[in-house]
């Protein structure tokens, strides 16, 4: 199985201040497509995971552009450029390079 | 746009099959070649991948669950369904149902397994 390690586990930030989160797969997860098959999602209490993030970089419809992804390969991060109150979310990352699909253990982002 | 919806029993016997549904509303499961997955996440912990099927019945399961695992497709209802057997408390969480190429997820249904 991939192993998905995510850092930190919790995160405190500042209104209007970077936050960044990490993720760390255990192996390559960058196909020979050139696609790193690494998404990202938030999750807030009582809602199903929403996606944001696809092919490591790739924003989803509708996502504000304050959040963005990147890296390649093995490592990766989030950043959400300007921390909203609606923001306050558990953040996950995911690799379906291969199956077992895996998730990161997830990021719990709070207001500073 | 596609949603879904998952069904079935709130509630399951330690040593019972639990079974679920997901209902696809909005456009058809066999179209395209989609994957249709469930996910689980225990009250307060992180999300499980427990398998998936694809528009033409093949199916991949997450190896730590795959001996009690089934899930099939049921395209004149545009459903498909998930078997979980010989539960144990373990198995007590919200059970998702999923399609991570359209990032489309259902809203979960809580099951517990108790006496």
């Amino acid at each position: 199985d991939i192993v998905m390690t995510q850092s930190p586990d919790s995160l405190a930030v500042s209104l209007g201040e970077r936050a960044t989160i990490n993720c760390k797969s255990s192996q390559s997860v960058l196909y020979s497509n050139n696609k790193n098959y690494l998404a990202w999602y938030q999750q807030k209490p009582g809602q199903p995971p929403n996606l944001l993030i696809y092919w490591a970089s790739t924003r989803e419809s509708g996502v504000p552009d304050r959040f963005s992804g990147s890296g390649s390969g093995t490592d990766f991060t989030l950043t959400i450029s300007s921390l909203q109150a609606e923001d306050v979310a558990v953040y996950y990352c995911q690799q379906y390079y291969t199956t077992p699909i895996t998730f990161g253990q997830g990021t719990r982002l709070e207001i500073k | 746009q596609v949603q879904l919806q998952e069904s079935g029993p709130g509630l399951v016997k330690p040593s019972q099959t639990l079974s679920l549904t997901c209902t696809v509303s909005g456009g058809s499961i066999s179209s395209g070649s989609h994957y249709w997955s469930w996910i689980r996440q225990p009250a307060g912990k992180g999300l499980e991948w427990i398998g998936r099927i694809n528009t033409s019945g093949s199916t991949n399961y997450n190896p730590s669950l795959k001996s009690r695992v089934t899930i099939s497709l049921d395209t004149s209802k545009n459903q498909f369904s998930l078997k979980l057997s010989s539960v144990t408390a373990a198995d007590t969480a919200v059970y998702y149902c999923g399609n991570f190429g359209v990032g489309v997820w259902g809203k979960g249904t809580t099951v517990t397994v108790s006496s």
